[in-house]
């Protein structure tokens, strides 16, 4: 079936570093989402976007949080510059329209030291 | 935005018997809810959905049940098997866009 990928699977920064997690969601679908799953925790929504735009963000989307899909590629979440309470895993989501299955990726654990 | 409570957190159930998680959402403009089962190591995968305009939906021995009024819904699997033992997540969104309120999750073990 139709699959998101994220690479890497898991990645170790430094605090204060700058990070660039991956997506390459299905591929002909327009909507992209990011969640953020702390351990023991539940997923929570961190950001969508369509059309080249962030259509909306929650909370847990902090100015240093950054989205982009440039040229149609992978999708990106970039963190600049990283905290520690920024290590969880970070899952990717895409859906084709707004009504329609949402697909996730594996997730990438990003753990900040 | 919403919240999801999702209970039980851990479950154990014999291979052949019926295994229930509920939950339970706050902002009652919710209208799609959705189930999502994870593996180890794998991608959470929907397995079924309910829009508010239902209250029932079977997809082989997976029934979910949408309470409105009381604002639950719950999973129930029928006849389990060890391949159905995986985490198993609720969710709800709101009206727009897909942005899912997910619960927890629930590690269900069926013993063979």
């Amino acid at each position: 079936g139709p699959k998101v990928l994220q690479i890497p699977s898991h990645q170790i920064i430094d605090m204060g570093q700058m990070v660039t997690l991956n997506c390459d969601p299905v591929s002909n679908h327009l909507y992209f989402y990011w969640y953020k799953q702390i351990l023991g925790q539940q997923m929570e929504f961190l950001v969508n976007f369509y059309n080249g735009k962030v259509m909306e963000k929650s909370k847990l989307f902090k100015d240093q949080f950054s989205v982009e899909r440039p040229d149609g590629s992978y999708f990106t979440l970039k963190i600049q510059p990283t905290a520690l309470e920024d290590s969880a895993v970070y899952f990717c989501a895409s859906s084709l329209g707004q009504n329609t299955e949402v697909f996730f990726g594996k997730g990438t654990r990003l753990t900040v030291v | 935005g919403e919240q999801v409570e999702q209970l039980p957190s851990i479950l154990r159930v014999q291979e052949g018997s019926s295994a229930s998680i509920n939950c339970s959402y706050e902002d009652s403009a919710s209208n799609y809810f959705p189930w999502y089962k994870q593996e180890p190591g794998e991608n959470p995968k929907l397995i079924i959905d309910i829009r508010s305009n239902m209250e029932r939906k079977q997809i082989q021995e997976l029934i979910v049940l949408l309470d409105k009024k009381a604002k639950r819904f719950s999973l129930h699997i029928t006849d389990t098997q060890p391949g159905d033992s995986a985490m198993y997540f609720c969710a709800a969104s709101l009206p727009g866009y897909q942005n899912f309120y997910f619960g927890k999750g629930t590690s269900l073990t069926v013993i063979p």
